[in-house]
């Protein structure tokens, strides 16, 4: 069974750029959500979608969006990227225990 | 807001050294609770999960974990760690009452055993 697949996996970007980052969950989970990970910080909880329908959203400016697809497959965004939204972005999948499944996440770095 | 608590930011032990690891989290009502470890270079990986029953359960690599429902409290334990073990370990709780899977994580622990 497939894991959880992100791409890209690295990415360099200049501020004010925007980037869109992919997510394919494991076949058969319906929920994805979406983490920032940062030195220090642990893992910040930016959004979670379900069947297409974003259910949870954290604590991140506007800036930060995200949506879902048919087949479960998720993309987010960030617009007008600023320095300090380099980080790993980490991709969950689950089918509705709460057990989250990881992906290895997308390494973005702003200049 | 719900919030989780780690309260070792960075440990360091020598091999065959007991650990435990510290982990509160806010409000109460119904919780799962969860451990992941992230090994260096590597994806989170879960090492041991309570949904109900038994509050001392058993992961992984010899970990285990005890939920302390008057505490708010979800610590890890292992009797002797191994140098293989260095890793960031991240505290996770899911609260129930709440269907949607909001998971939130501490601020995670690095812990580094040195042979």
């Amino acid at each position: 069974k497939a894991g959880v697949t992100q791409t890209p996996r690295y990415l360099i970007k200049t501020r004010g750029q925007q980037v869109t980052l992919s997510c394919s969950p494991i076949s058969g989970h319906r929920s994805v959500s979406w983490y920032q990970q940062t030195p220090g910080q642990g893992l910040q909880f930016l959004f979670e979608y379900f069947s297409e329908t974003q259910r949870n959203k954290g604590n991140f400016p506007g800036r930060f969006s995200g949506r879902q697809f048919s087949n479960s497959r998720s993309e987010m965004n960030v617009s007008t990227l600023e320095l300090g939204d380099s980080a790993l972005y980490l991709c969950a999948s689950t089918w509705g225990t709460g057990e989250l499944f990881f992906g290895e996440g997308s390494r973005l770095t702003v200049l | 807001a719900q919030s989780v608590s780690q309260h070792n930011h960075h440990v360091i032990l020598s091999e065959a050294a007991s650990l435990e690891l510290g982990c509160n989290y806010s409000y109460g009502g119904t919780v799962n609770l969860f451990w992941y470890v992230q090994y260096p270079g590597q994806h989170l990986q879960l090492l041991l999960k309570y949904f109900s029953g038994d509050p001392l359960v058993k992961g992984i690599k010899g970990f285990e974990a005890e939920f302390i429902k008057s505490k708010f409290s979800f610590n890890l334990r292992k009797p002797s760690v191994q140098w293989s073990d260095t890793a960031e370990y991240f505290c996770a709780v899911n609260w129930s009452w709440n269907n949607n899977n909001d998971m939130r994580f501490g601020a995670g622990t690095r812990l580094t055993v040195k042979p």
